[in-house]
């Protein structure tokens, strides 16, 4: 299986300061079509994953422009220009290039 | 808007079984492919089963395979899992998922939480 490694785990953060979140993964995510399958969900307290990027970069509808997926082949990045209130939760990576499809460990972004 | 409502969790003994049904609305559910992912209490997520549109096409993790069964019934809407053999380590909050295009899991359920203890 491809392992999705992410760093930091935990990641404290002032309001209105970006934040970076890196995903690294133990094989190419490249498939045969040329398209790359890495996906950045966000999870906030309580509540179910929520879609923010597909294909490394595409933001899916209504995700705020402050939120940016990145990367290729092994290494991922998802920023967040300026963090707001409303981003705190955990972020997963996820890649659906090889069978099974394996998530990250998580990333806990908290306000400081 | 699209709606996935997932039922059918609760508490069962080791060896147990229990059936989940996901209510699919909001858009034409025969039209996606589904899936199911869970995530054990303070974990993180994992992929549990796909099922492709017809349910021609069925994919299960590993840790699953053998005892759970992933069908849908396209006319009802709704997505099944059926789960035989529950072990402590099933324990989890069960998502049901819709695989948007791009094949990945795009609009989740709320969930349903699944307990597997003596």
């Amino acid at each position: 299986d491809v392992v999705m490694t992410q760093s930091p785990l935990s990641l404290p953060v002032t309001l209105g300061q970006p934040a970076s979140i890196s995903c690294r993964s133990s094989q190419s995510l490249v498939y045969s079509d040329g398209n790359t399958y890495l996906n950045w969900f966000q999870q906030r307290p309580g509540q179910s994953p929520r879609r923010l990027i597909y294909k490394v970069s595409n933001r899916d509808s209504g995700v705020p422009d402050r939120f940016s997926g990145s990367g290729s082949g092994t290494d991922f990045t998802l920023k967040i220009s300026r963090v707001e209130a409303e981003d705190v939760g955990v972020y997963y990576c996820m890649q659906g290039t090889h069978w099974p499809w394996t998530f990250g460990q998580g990333t806990k972004v908290e306000i400081k | 808007q699209v709606q996935l409502v997932e039922s059918g969790g609760g508490l069962v003994k080791p060896g147990g079984s229990l059936r989940l049904s996901c209510a699919a609305s909001g858009f034409t559910f025969s039209d996606y492919y589904m899936s199911w992912i869970r995530q054990a209490p303070g974990r993180g997520l994992e992929w549990v089963s796909y099922i492709t549109s017809s349910g021609s096409i069925i994919y299960y993790a590993d840790s699953v395979k053998g005892r759970f069964t992933i069908s849908r019934d396209n006319a009802k809407n709704s997505l099944y899992l059926q789960m035989n053999s529950l072990r402590a380590e099933d324990t989890a909050v069960y998502y049901c998922a819709r695989v948007g295009y791009y094949d990945s899991p795009d609009y989740w359920g709320q969930g349903t939480l699944v307990t597997v203890s003596s």
